[in-house]
């Protein structure tokens, strides 16, 4: 079946570590983004991409870091420099729609990565 | 500036009965795209429903209904029939812009609904 796949699904960080949360898809999406969910909060975008080997900043990128090399992936690598790391963070992807295109391009998420700094 | 607000305490609902979940969003974009989503306890996040700022028709999807009032900038959900497994988060979403391109959305800080038999 097609979606996007998080792993893992918890996972325990010490402080001063970098971490890096997976997230691959099969959905065939130009687009992935990667969100933050804090304790009866919205999400936060983090960091989003648009097409292989590019990538921009959402709203609080700071203390985090993404690659895109191939177009079914796009890890999220938890830094030391991120001082509030604990989280929930949930991957998604999208088509990305070009005039005379699809016009509902709603986001396809993983199942998220609950992370915990001990 | 909150770009999406929902502002209802939780909600706690008749089985069979409908709720309304209220949305305000603030932008400047004549072009934009409105979305909930669902979160149950396991985390992940379900896409329900959608509406483009120029749909002149309200959106449904099954039990599913958008009261998009544009003038007031409010998107409201509206679930009918209530069912047991509606209890969850809901959120309200907002991409601005047009969709070409751009899939970056602003969240709200949802809604809790618990439905009880």
């Amino acid at each position: 079946d097609g979606g996007i796949t998080q792993s893992p699904k918890y996972l325990f960080r010490k402080e001063g570590q970098n971490v890096t949360l997976s997230c691959e898809q099969n959905l065939n999406h130009d687009a992935m983004y990667w969100y933050r969910q804090d304790p009866g909060q919205g999400l936060r975008l983090i960091y989003y991409s648009q097409i292989v080997n590019d990538f921009q900043k959402g709203d609080i990128a700071e203390g985090y870091s993404v690659s895109r090399e191939k177009k079914e992936s796009f890890p999220l690598t938890v830094t030391s420099a991120q001082k509030n790391p604990t989280a929930f963070y949930l991957c998604a992807s999208s088509i990305v729609s070009y005039p005379g295109g699809a016009v509902n391009t709603e986001a396809f998420f993983g199942q998220g990565t609950r992370l915990t700094v001990v | 500036a909150q770009k999406i607000t929902q502002t209802q305490p939780g909600m706690f609902v008749q089985e069979k009965e409908a709720v309304t979940l209220d949305c305000t969003y603030d932008t400047s974009d004549q072009s934009y795209g409105l979305f909930w989503y669902k979160q149950p306890s396991s985390g992940e996040m379900i896409f329900l429903i959608y509406q483009g700022s120029y749909d002149e028709q309200n959106a449904t999807e099954g039990r599913y209904s958008l009261n998009f009032q544009k003038a007031r900038k409010s998107a409201n959900l509206v679930i009918s029939a209530s069912q047991l497994g509606d209890s969850a988060m809901y959120f309200c979403a907002m991409r601005e812009g047009p969709p070409y391109g751009n899939n970056r959305l602003a969240f709200g800080k949802g809604n809790q609904v618990v439905v009880i038999p």
